[in-house]
């Protein structure tokens, strides 16, 4: 069964630092998305791809944080620098278009800055 | 702002109870509603989802209830497990804005066995 593979799992870093998350969407999908889950809260988007476009960053901190989708395949995610209060689970998840329903998760980067 | 607000924050229900989490929103351009069901570690999985021109879906065990005037929906879970134990999210999206899912802040359900 087709998964989104993320790496790492787990980042332990510390503030000031940079830190970058990689994400391999389903094969064949087109929409990707980034999400951060805060402990003991529901995922909120950063950011949405439709192939490499950026198709909504509105809640993506741009003084630090960056994304980027190349060849319309995976992605990367990047902050720099990390603050204390971006420690969170960064999810990465994919749909094969944009307004599919369905919206496949992997099972995250676990950043903790220190 | 929270669109999507979700109760309780955690559950324990006996074995073979009926779990009951309640989701309200504010947006009335929402037109799908799924639920997500995450163990820990992992990703969330859909698990169930309506749409707001059906009152019900049923699924298994699961069932999806719907007001659209009063704009809350619900899930239960009949006859819990303990493999139910999870946390549940809520979520809401508007299809034609690129189905952005907005999520509740999740319930922790916990079944006793």
């Amino acid at each position: 069964e087709a998964e989104v593979a993320q790496s790492p799992r787990y980042k332990i870093t510390e503030k000031s630092q940079a830190v970058a998350f990689w994400c391999d969407p389903i094969s064949g999908h087109a929409t990707l998305y980034w999400y951060r889950q805060i402990l003991g809260q529901g995922p909120e988007l950063l950011v949405q791809f439709q192939d490499e476009s950026v198709v909504d960053d509105s809640q993506l901190p741009k003084d630090r944080f960056s994304a980027e989708r190349l060849k319309g395949v995976d992605s990367t995610l990047k902050i720099q620098p990390a603050e204390l209060g971006d420690s969170a689970m960064y999810l990465c998840a994919s749909s094969r278009r944009q307004g599919d329903n369905e919206q496949f998760f992997g099972p995250g980067t676990r950043l903790t800055v220190l | 702002q929270q669109q999507v607000k979700q109760s309780p924050q955690s559950l324990i229900v006996q074995k073979g109870g009926i779990s009951i989490i309640n989701c309200a929103y504010e947006n009335t351009a929402f037109d799908y509603f799924p639920w997500y069901q995450q163990f820990p570690g992992k990703g969330p999985a859909l698990l169930i989802a309506i749409r707001p021109d059906v009152s019900e879906k049923k699924e298994g065990r699961f069932t999806i209830s719907f007001n659209k005037s009063a704009k809350q929906f619900s899930l239960h879970i009949m006859d819990s497990q303990p493999g139910d134990s999870a946390t549940y999210f809520c979520a809401a999206s508007i299809r034609a804005a690129g189905n952005k899912l907005t999520f509740g802040g999740g319930t922790r359900v916990l079944v006793k066995p």
